[in-house]
């Protein structure tokens, strides 16, 4: 079983429409990191959060600790917006990081 | 600031070569962590330095080891390379130790094991 699991796996929107991702773990975490991963390799940390929500321009995550449930929000899509998503979280114990399998995205103009 | 940089960025080795890799994280950084990303299994981790000593380690042979140098400046070796082996190579490095710090990645090495 993984530890992060995340939905869909695969994601195909017109440019505008609104789009969720969701995340769920199993283990007690420290906190929960999303990532974006652009074909060639390169990651970047969107968010990182322990609590509530945090909003940074058309991007909002939030995070939901008694149910361990995260969701990143893209409002507004933009074909930019094209790449893989990824949840990870740091666990509060050993300190290892988690990954989900990630979510393709992909916007269409 | 300067990012976080990799070397090198792609490499080509055969099955039973040795491999180091190098990670330079981003200045005042003490922490690099490394992680394995392949199409089948996507990222994982691989383990933690801080202040030179390793941290945390993750579900990997010991054919994988790394260091870490006073600069912070981290290195991955891997022995006796298998064809799975082949992966990126992503380190990241963040101020402090553990999940709760923002990880700033690099760009990754793309190791072939041919």
């Amino acid at each position: 079983k993984n530890e992060v699991e995340q939905s869909p796996q695969n994601l195909t929107a017109q440019e505008g429409e609104f789009i969720t991702i969701n995340c769920s773990y199993s283990v007690g975490i420290s906190a929960l990191h999303w990532l974006q991963q652009h074909p060639g390799g390169g990651i970047v940390s969107l968010f990182m959060l322990s609590s509530g929500k945090k909003k940074h321009g058309r991007l909002i995550a939030t995070i939901n600790i008694q149910e361990k449930h995260s969701s990143l929000h893209i409002t507004a899509s933009h074909p930019r917006d094209s790449a893989v998503y990824i949840c990870a979280v740091g666990a509060n114990t050993g300190n290892q990081f988690y990954f989900g399998t990630g979510t393709s995205l992909t916007v269409i103009p | 600031k300067a990012g976080v940089t990799q070397t090198p960025r792609y490499l080509i080795k055969t099955r039973g070569q040795q491999v180091t890799l190098s990670c330079s994280p981003i200045s005042g950084h003490r922490s690099v962590s490394w992680y394995q990303q392949t199409p089948g299994q996507g990222l994982q981790f691989l383990f933690e330095y801080f202040s030179e000593t390793q941290r945390n380690k993750g579900n990997f042979p010991g054919r994988f080891s790394g260091r870490q140098f006073s600069n912070s400046r981290s290195e991955m070796n891997v022995s006796t390379l298998e064809l799975g082996d082949s992966a990126l190579y992503l380190c990241a490095s963040s101020l402090l130790l553990g999940g709760v710090n923002e990880q700033f990645f690099g760009p990754g090495t793309r190791l072939t094991v041919l």
